[in-house]
């Protein structure tokens, strides 16, 4: 069946420093979207890629989605404290499917 | 964007029990999703709900198991059914707004 692959699973930065999640699909996505939860909440919507090479930007992150729409990436310039969480990513492809996330720490 | 509401919050259930999960939109929706997110883990799709339709499981979830009730267009129940300690998670509804997936506050069930 589909799967979504994330790595790392644990990233620990100082506040300052650059920080990247990735994220492989076993197929083919129509789109891919991204998502932050921070401890002890749900789930909270980022962003949604869909052409093949896209980028976008949102502040100091950036997702950009690979040409073969099978992987995608989320970076963030200079972190913050504020960045502390989970961050998913969901493959669309018969269903949403979800990578194991990448937990972010930040320390100041 | 969609404001959801999950009830209970969370809750402590006896082994063999079931428990019933309610979610409710601030709007109309097609589809309603339900999740679970074990402890430390990334959320698993249970099954999707169609109002005036059986739901849809996924591999790995019944029906019998995981009984779902979709019955207007802004609400949804998902039952957790003869419980053991394995269904101990985090149960999150959610719906598909404009291609963003909203999440529900969650539902945190531990069965002992």
């Amino acid at each position: 069946g589909q799967q979504v692959m994330q790595i790392p699973q644990y990233q620990h930065v100082q506040e300052g420093e650059d920080f990247t999640t990735y994220c492989n699909s076993s197929t083919t996505l129509s789109n891919i979207q991204w998502y932050k939860q921070r401890p002890g909440g749900h789930p909270v919507f980022l962003i949604q890629l869909v052409k093949s090479g896209e980028v976008k930007k949102q502040k100091r992150l950036t997702f950009q989605f690979g040409e073969a729409k099978k992987n995608s990436s989320l970076h963030i310039t200079a972190t913050q404290t504020t960045d502390v969480g989970t961050y998913f990513c969901a493959g669309a492809g018969t269903a949403l499917i979800f990578g194991k996330g990448t937990t972010l720490s930040v320390s100041s | 964007s969609a404001v959801i509401s999950q009830k209970p919050s969370r809750d402590i259930c006896q082994r063999g029990t079931s428990l019933t999960i309610q979610c409710q939109v601030d709007s109309q929706v097609t589809m309603m999703f339900w999740y679970r997110q074990q402890p430390g883990q990334s959320l698993t799709l249970i099954a999707t709900a169609n109002q005036g339709s059986e739901a849809t499981y996924e591999s790995g979830f019944v029906i019998d198991k995981f009984p779902i009730s979709r019955p207007n267009l802004t609400f949804s129940t998902l039952t957790v059914s003869n419980m053991s300690p394995e269904d101990s998670s985090i149960y999150l509804c959610s719906v598909d707004q404009g291609h963003e997936q909203y999440f529900g506050p969650g539902t945190r069930l531990t069965v002992t």
